[in-house]
């Protein structure tokens, strides 16, 4: 069965940092490109970023590039993404999915909610 | 903004049918896969549609698409109550280099 489990949310300072680690399981992890998926509260998905099954690619949002980074390590199936310069902006839900070439995403971890405030 | 619009809401009695429509450009929809995603309340996504009509297994044959030039459409029958969600088109962008999702639709079974 595949899982997706995002950890890492919680309430951070407008301009500060956190990191986002995304465990996969009940699939061959490194074959698959994996995204990163945000929800601000109220409102529709946007998509963030992408990386390759090996992580020698990634693809970035313009809201979030320079500022966000997409990373895995394939030998602990975990997907990574690194937030610094928070925004008020960046307040969402973010999901992990599993990605396939065609560009679709089947499978979505339950989310783990970022709270960017003073 | 989305580059991809959809109605913002449906709705249709029970057992009834209700279409959403996803409209795009040729720099997405037009040269592109789309997918459709529904979200119950309070939940995560799920994939609906995959390469404009194909249904992932475990997804009944009461949800289809269709896709004809720069536009998209999902197509719900036999309209049940568990079918109240948001629900979303998707396709990879080639100008912006990125993924985009439609605006999302709301659907309510009267």
């Amino acid at each position: 069965e595949v899982q997706l489990l995002e950890s890492g949310g919680g309430l951070v300072q407008p301009g500060g940092s956190l990191r986002l680690p995304c465990a996969a399981s009940g699939f061959t992890f490194n074959i698959y490109p994996m995204s990163w998926v945000r929800q601000a509260p109220g409102k529709g998905l946007e998509w963030v970023s992408a990386i390759s099954g090996s992580g020698g690619s990634t693809n970035y949002a313009d809201s979030v590039k320079g500022r966000f980074t997409i990373s895995r390590d394939n030998s602990k199936n975990t997907l990574y993404l690194q937030m610094n310069s928070l925004r008020a902006e960046d307040t969402a839900v973010y999901y992990c999915a599993r990605t396939v070439r065609g560009w679709y995403f089947d499978y979505w971890g339950q989310g783990t909610l970022v709270t960017v405030s003073s | 903004q989305s580059v991809l619009t959809q109605p913002p809401s449906v709705s249709a009695a029970p057992g009834q049918k209700v279409t959403i429509s996803c409209s795009g450009s040729s720099s997405n929809i037009g040269n592109n896969y789309v997918s459709w995603y529904q979200q119950l309340p309070g939940t995560a996504p799920k994939l609906l549609i995959y390469e404009n009509n194909k249904r992932p297994s475990g997804i009944p044959d009461r949800f289809s698409g269709s896709k004809s030039g720069t536009s998209a459409t999902l197509g719900i029958t036999g309209l049940q109550t568990g079918d109240e969600a948001d629900y979303y088109c998707g396709t990879w962008d080639s100008s912006l280099n990125a993924y985009v999702f439609g605006t999302g639709t709301k659907v309510t079974v009267l």
